[in-house]
Protein backbone atom coordinates (compact mmCIF):
# COMPACT_ATOMS: atom_id res chain seq x y z
CA UNK A 1 0.00 0.00 0.00
CA UNK A 2 1.46 3.08 -1.14
CA UNK A 3 -0.79 5.70 0.73
CA UNK A 4 -2.24 7.00 -2.13
CA UNK A 5 -6.06 6.57 -2.87
CA UNK A 6 -7.68 7.08 -5.67
CA UNK A 7 -11.36 6.72 -6.25
CA UNK A 8 -13.41 5.87 -7.66
CA UNK A 9 -11.96 2.48 -8.35
CA UNK A 10 -13.68 1.79 -11.90
CA UNK A 11 -16.09 4.31 -13.92
CA UNK A 12 -18.07 3.70 -16.90
CA UNK A 13 -20.03 6.44 -18.72
CA UNK A 14 -21.49 7.58 -21.88
CA UNK A 15 -19.45 9.82 -24.55
CA UNK A 16 -20.40 13.77 -23.93
CA UNK A 17 -20.20 13.06 -20.11
CA UNK A 18 -18.30 14.81 -17.41
CA UNK A 19 -16.82 12.88 -14.93
CA UNK A 20 -13.98 13.64 -11.50
CA UNK A 21 -11.52 11.52 -10.49
CA UNK A 22 -9.98 12.09 -6.98
CA UNK A 23 -6.60 11.49 -5.82
CA UNK A 24 -5.44 12.05 -2.26
CA UNK A 25 -1.48 12.10 -2.01
CA UNK A 26 0.21 10.09 1.05
CA UNK A 27 0.69 12.27 4.36
CA UNK A 28 3.10 14.73 4.06
CA UNK A 29 3.41 14.68 -0.06
CA UNK A 30 2.58 18.22 -1.21
CA UNK A 31 3.12 17.13 -4.96
CA UNK A 32 0.53 15.26 -6.84
CA UNK A 33 0.87 14.14 -10.59
CA UNK A 34 -1.46 12.72 -12.87
CA UNK A 35 -1.12 10.38 -15.83
CA UNK A 36 -2.98 8.51 -18.38
CA UNK A 37 -2.05 4.59 -19.19
CA UNK A 38 -3.79 3.50 -22.91
CA UNK A 39 -3.64 0.67 -24.88
CA UNK A 40 -2.18 2.29 -27.97
CA UNK A 41 -0.19 5.64 -26.18
CA UNK A 42 1.68 3.57 -22.99
CA UNK A 43 1.86 6.03 -19.68
CA UNK A 44 1.69 9.63 -20.49
CA UNK A 45 1.97 12.83 -17.79
CA UNK A 46 -1.09 14.78 -18.18
CA UNK A 47 0.00 17.33 -15.18
CA UNK A 48 1.77 17.91 -11.67
CA UNK A 49 0.39 19.91 -8.56
CA UNK A 50 2.88 21.13 -5.75
CA UNK A 51 0.86 22.63 -2.64
CA UNK A 52 -1.98 23.85 -4.25
CA UNK A 53 -0.09 25.20 -7.66
CA UNK A 54 0.21 23.98 -10.73
CA UNK A 55 3.89 23.22 -11.53
CA UNK A 56 4.41 21.26 -14.86
CA UNK A 57 1.96 20.19 -17.54
CA UNK A 58 1.93 17.29 -20.13
CA UNK A 59 0.05 15.90 -22.78
CA UNK A 60 -3.39 17.06 -21.38
CA UNK A 61 -5.99 17.65 -23.44
CA UNK A 62 -8.16 20.85 -23.11
CA UNK A 63 -10.92 18.98 -22.11
CA UNK A 64 -9.04 17.69 -19.15
CA UNK A 65 -8.74 19.90 -16.15
CA UNK A 66 -7.34 19.42 -12.23
CA UNK A 67 -6.75 21.07 -9.48
CA UNK A 68 -5.44 21.01 -6.00
CA UNK A 69 -7.13 21.53 -2.88
CA UNK A 70 -5.93 23.26 0.36
CA UNK A 71 -5.77 20.01 1.89
CA UNK A 72 -4.10 18.82 -0.87
CA UNK A 73 -6.01 16.09 -2.47
CA UNK A 74 -5.98 16.46 -5.84
CA UNK A 75 -9.26 16.03 -8.61
CA UNK A 76 -8.89 15.81 -12.26
CA UNK A 77 -11.97 16.31 -14.31
CA UNK A 78 -12.82 15.36 -17.52
CA UNK A 79 -15.17 16.62 -19.91
CA UNK A 80 -16.85 15.62 -23.35
CA UNK A 81 -15.74 12.45 -23.03
CA UNK A 82 -14.72 10.33 -26.15
CA UNK A 83 -14.09 6.61 -26.61
CA UNK A 84 -10.25 7.48 -26.86
CA UNK A 85 -10.53 8.56 -23.19
CA UNK A 86 -10.75 5.36 -22.21
CA UNK A 87 -7.92 4.56 -20.13
CA UNK A 88 -6.22 4.07 -16.76
CA UNK A 89 -5.84 7.19 -14.93
CA UNK A 90 -3.23 7.21 -12.09
CA UNK A 91 -2.07 9.35 -9.41
CA UNK A 92 1.14 9.95 -7.91
CA UNK A 93 2.57 11.99 -5.19
CA UNK A 94 5.79 12.74 -3.84
CA UNK A 95 7.00 15.34 -1.25
CA UNK A 96 9.05 17.60 -2.79
CA UNK A 97 8.55 19.90 -6.46
CA UNK A 98 10.94 18.54 -8.68
CA UNK A 99 10.68 15.23 -10.81
CA UNK A 100 13.76 14.12 -9.18
CA UNK A 101 11.75 12.67 -6.03
CA UNK A 102 10.62 9.50 -5.51
CA UNK A 103 6.76 9.15 -6.88
CA UNK A 104 4.03 6.71 -5.23
CA UNK A 105 1.50 5.75 -7.12
CA UNK A 106 -2.32 5.11 -6.62
CA UNK A 107 -3.98 2.14 -7.63
CA UNK A 108 -5.63 3.87 -10.36
CA UNK A 109 -9.09 4.63 -11.80
CA UNK A 110 -10.31 2.95 -14.88
CA UNK A 111 -12.79 5.11 -16.92
CA UNK A 112 -14.57 3.47 -20.04
CA UNK A 113 -16.15 5.26 -22.18
CA UNK A 114 -19.30 4.07 -23.90
CA UNK B 1 11.97 8.58 -32.78
CA UNK B 2 10.60 8.23 -29.52
CA UNK B 3 12.25 10.14 -26.85
CA UNK B 4 12.54 7.51 -24.06
CA UNK B 5 13.13 3.91 -26.05
CA UNK B 6 13.45 0.78 -24.06
CA UNK B 7 14.90 -2.63 -25.24
CA UNK B 8 13.69 -5.78 -25.63
CA UNK B 9 10.08 -4.96 -25.66
CA UNK B 10 9.30 -8.75 -24.11
CA UNK B 11 11.83 -10.81 -22.92
CA UNK B 12 11.18 -14.45 -21.72
CA UNK B 13 13.64 -16.24 -19.46
CA UNK B 14 14.45 -18.91 -16.79
CA UNK B 15 14.26 -18.68 -13.21
CA UNK B 16 17.69 -17.70 -12.17
CA UNK B 17 19.00 -16.06 -15.13
CA UNK B 18 20.27 -12.59 -15.27
CA UNK B 19 17.91 -9.99 -16.63
CA UNK B 20 19.08 -6.83 -18.42
CA UNK B 21 16.44 -3.87 -19.45
CA UNK B 22 17.87 -1.03 -21.17
CA UNK B 23 16.64 2.23 -21.58
CA UNK B 24 18.48 5.35 -23.87
CA UNK B 25 16.52 8.37 -23.95
CA UNK B 26 17.30 11.92 -25.86
CA UNK B 27 16.31 14.69 -23.71
CA UNK B 28 18.01 16.46 -20.66
CA UNK B 29 16.66 14.79 -17.55
CA UNK B 30 16.67 15.51 -13.81
CA UNK B 31 16.10 11.87 -12.96
CA UNK B 32 15.65 8.56 -14.64
CA UNK B 33 12.91 6.81 -12.94
CA UNK B 34 12.33 3.03 -13.17
CA UNK B 35 9.06 1.64 -12.44
CA UNK B 36 7.59 -1.57 -12.41
CA UNK B 37 3.38 -2.61 -12.95
CA UNK B 38 2.11 -5.71 -11.96
CA UNK B 39 -0.06 -8.04 -14.19
CA UNK B 40 -3.27 -6.15 -11.57
CA UNK B 41 -1.76 -2.88 -12.61
CA UNK B 42 -0.30 -1.72 -9.91
CA UNK B 43 3.14 0.93 -10.33
CA UNK B 44 5.54 0.68 -7.83
CA UNK B 45 8.65 2.99 -8.20
CA UNK B 46 11.57 1.14 -8.07
CA UNK B 47 14.85 3.28 -8.97
CA UNK B 48 15.45 6.93 -8.94
CA UNK B 49 18.85 8.14 -10.92
CA UNK B 50 20.82 10.65 -11.68
CA UNK B 51 24.17 8.99 -11.25
CA UNK B 52 25.86 6.06 -10.83
CA UNK B 53 24.45 3.17 -9.76
CA UNK B 54 21.57 2.13 -7.30
CA UNK B 55 20.93 -1.58 -5.89
CA UNK B 56 18.03 -2.39 -3.75
CA UNK B 57 17.95 -6.58 -3.45
CA UNK B 58 18.11 -7.71 -6.45
CA UNK B 59 17.75 -5.32 -8.59
CA UNK B 60 20.47 -2.82 -9.64
CA UNK B 61 19.90 -0.06 -11.92
CA UNK B 62 22.74 2.22 -13.68
CA UNK B 63 23.09 5.14 -15.26
CA UNK B 64 25.30 6.55 -17.69
CA UNK B 65 24.71 10.62 -17.97
CA UNK B 66 27.27 10.91 -21.03
CA UNK B 67 25.81 8.61 -23.04
CA UNK B 68 22.39 8.74 -22.35
CA UNK B 69 21.57 5.57 -21.43
CA UNK B 70 20.31 3.58 -18.10
CA UNK B 71 19.97 0.18 -17.35
CA UNK B 72 18.10 -2.29 -15.09
CA UNK B 73 19.67 -5.49 -14.16
CA UNK B 74 17.75 -8.22 -12.06
CA UNK B 75 20.00 -10.97 -10.39
CA UNK B 76 18.57 -14.74 -10.35
CA UNK B 77 15.21 -13.94 -11.49
CA UNK B 78 11.95 -15.13 -10.33
CA UNK B 79 8.91 -15.92 -11.15
CA UNK B 80 7.47 -13.10 -9.14
CA UNK B 81 9.65 -10.73 -10.94
CA UNK B 82 7.21 -11.21 -14.20
CA UNK B 83 5.69 -7.71 -14.85
CA UNK B 84 6.23 -4.67 -16.79
CA UNK B 85 9.46 -2.68 -16.23
CA UNK B 86 9.21 1.06 -17.62
CA UNK B 87 11.85 3.57 -17.54
CA UNK B 88 10.51 7.29 -17.08
CA UNK B 89 13.01 10.33 -17.80
CA UNK B 90 12.19 13.52 -15.76
CA UNK B 91 13.13 15.93 -17.78
CA UNK B 92 14.65 19.38 -16.80
CA UNK B 93 11.33 20.85 -18.12
CA UNK B 94 9.88 18.60 -15.12
CA UNK B 95 7.77 17.15 -17.90
CA UNK B 96 8.14 13.30 -17.85
CA UNK B 97 8.51 11.03 -20.49
CA UNK B 98 7.94 7.44 -20.24
CA UNK B 99 9.33 4.36 -22.26
CA UNK B 100 6.57 2.36 -23.74
CA UNK B 101 7.49 -0.39 -21.22
CA UNK B 102 9.48 -3.92 -21.23
CA UNK B 103 7.20 -7.43 -20.41
CA UNK B 104 9.52 -9.75 -18.64
CA UNK B 105 7.98 -13.10 -18.13
CA UNK B 106 10.22 -15.47 -15.75
CA UNK B 107 9.54 -19.43 -16.45
CA UNK B 108 9.90 -21.36 -13.17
Amino acid sequence: DSGVTQTPKHLITATGQRVTLRCSPRSGDLSVYWYQQSLDQGLQFLIQYYNGEERAKGNILERFSAQQFPDLHSELNLSSLELGDSALYFCASSAGQGNYNEQFFGPGTRLTVL
Amino acid sequence: KNEVEQSPQNLTAQEGEFITINCSYSVGISALHWLQQHPGGGIVSLFMLSSGKKKHGRLIATINIQEKHSSLHITASHPRDSAVYICAAGGVDDKIIFGKGTRLHILP
